[in-house]
Parts: structure tokens; sequence; C-alpha cells
């Protein structure tokens, strides 16, 4: 089992659309959870990071974490063409030093 | 307040060479973070310098090792090239301590090519 897994993707949603990403993770004494997006060629940039169970919300940007169900999501509302990316999932644990990445979600948004 | 920077921007080596890459740490961060991402694959973790010390470190061999210095930056050695090392070399700084300031922010990446 990986220790953070991603659907590769791609996954393709019409403009305007919520696009749904998903996340889970196998160490259960996790404490950080991050999405990144990543565009071809570029590193990655933050998105949002959160660390308690429930939603936060970053203008189109939501994310969900819950830790009974080691599932970490990231909602995109009203998708626009500009958000076609690679969105990657991160997880750190107790002790800080150590950050594990998904593979990443390919993600186009259709105009 | 200045973002995270990297040197240099690509870079081509031969098997069996060695390569240093450098990084500049985001203003009023003390942890460097190195990753190494090959294509088509989340970023996978090198080792973590703190106050001038590796402060943990993934699944990579012995000779990959780094510095950091007073001044926060850090550098990534490599030697003995393989093949293999072909990728994008990321560098992420962040403000180690408490959790809720533990957030990297990535350069913009060394890519590396091994012929």
């Amino acid at each position: 089992q990986k220790e953070v897994e991603q659907n590769s993707g791609p996954l393709s949603v019409p403009e305007g659309a919520i696009a749904s990403l998903n996340c889970t993770y196998s160490d259960r004494v996790s404490q950080s959870f991050f999405w990144y997006r990543q565009y071809s060629g570029k590193s990655p940039e933050l998105i949002m990071s959160i660390y308690s169970n429930g939603d936060k919300e970053d203008g189109r940007f939501t994310a969900q974490l819950n830790k009974a169900s080691q599932y970490v999501s990231l909602l995109i509302r009203d998708s626009q063409p500009s958000d076609s990316a690679t969105y990657l999932c991160a997880v750190k644990g107790p002790g800080g030093f150590k950050t594990i990445f998904g593979a990443g979600t390919r993600l186009f948004v259709k105009a | 307040e200045t973002g995270v920077t990297q040197s240099p921007t690509h870079l081509i080596k031969t098997r069996g060479q060695q390569v240093t890459l450098r990084c500049s740490s985001q203003s009023g961060h003390n942890t460097v973070s190195w990753y190494q991402q090959a294509l088509g694959q989340g970023p996978q973790f090198i080792f973590q310098y703190y106050r001038e010390e590796e402060n943990g470190r993934g699944n990579f061999p012995p000779r990959f090792s780094g510095l950091q210095f007073p001044n926060y930056s850090s550098e990534l050695n490599v030697n003995a090239l393989e093949l293999d090392d072909s990728a994008l070399y990321l560098c992420a700084s962040s403000l180690f301590g408490e959790v809720n300031t533990d957030t990297q922010y990535f350069g913009p990446g060394t890519r590396l090519t091994v012929l």
C-alpha cells in the first residue's frame, strides 16, 4: 500500500463545474495535510493546508479532512481552464521532517 | 519577502560525474528540504536540513548529501551520477516548529539530465 494515494486521472470536467480530487493516506498519526498545484514543467505551488477535521475554504477551493477515514479531498468550484494542472496531495507526520507526496491527479478543465 | 530560489535552472552531466545544486530559502524560514521528482511522479523526499544539520532522510543512498549554511541556504550534492538521477530537483523552505507553521514553499527547481 502506498503511503499517499491519489487517482492519477486524468479527471476531465467542463468549465464552471465542480472538480473533486481525492487522497488517502496510510499513517494514522499524520498531522499536516497539503494540496499543491503543479503546472507542466513548473514547481509545485501551495493551494491550501489543513490540520483539523472538517472543511476549510479559500476562495474557490475547499479542502476536507477526515482523519478517522484517513481521507483528504479538494473541491474546486467554478472550474476554469487555468485550473488544468496536476494536483498533489501531501501528508506530514509528527516530528515534522518528512512530507510524503502522492503521485498527483491530472485535471483538465474543458472550455 | 523573497521567495525560494534555486540554481542552476538546467544542468546536463554524464554518468559518474558529480553535481552540486543550490537553494536559497524564503526570508524568515530556517528549514530546507530537498526532493527528487521524476517525470509523472510526485516529489520524493531526499532529506531536510535544520540548524545546519540533517534532520531527516528519505530512502536515498549516501551519494546524495547536503549542507545548510548559517544564512539557511543549502546545497545538494550528488556523487557518481547514474542515469536514473535524471529528474527535477526541488528545494522547499519552511519554518521548523509547531504544526500550522510547517508549510513548505518550493523553489522553481533544477532540471538535471544525466547522459
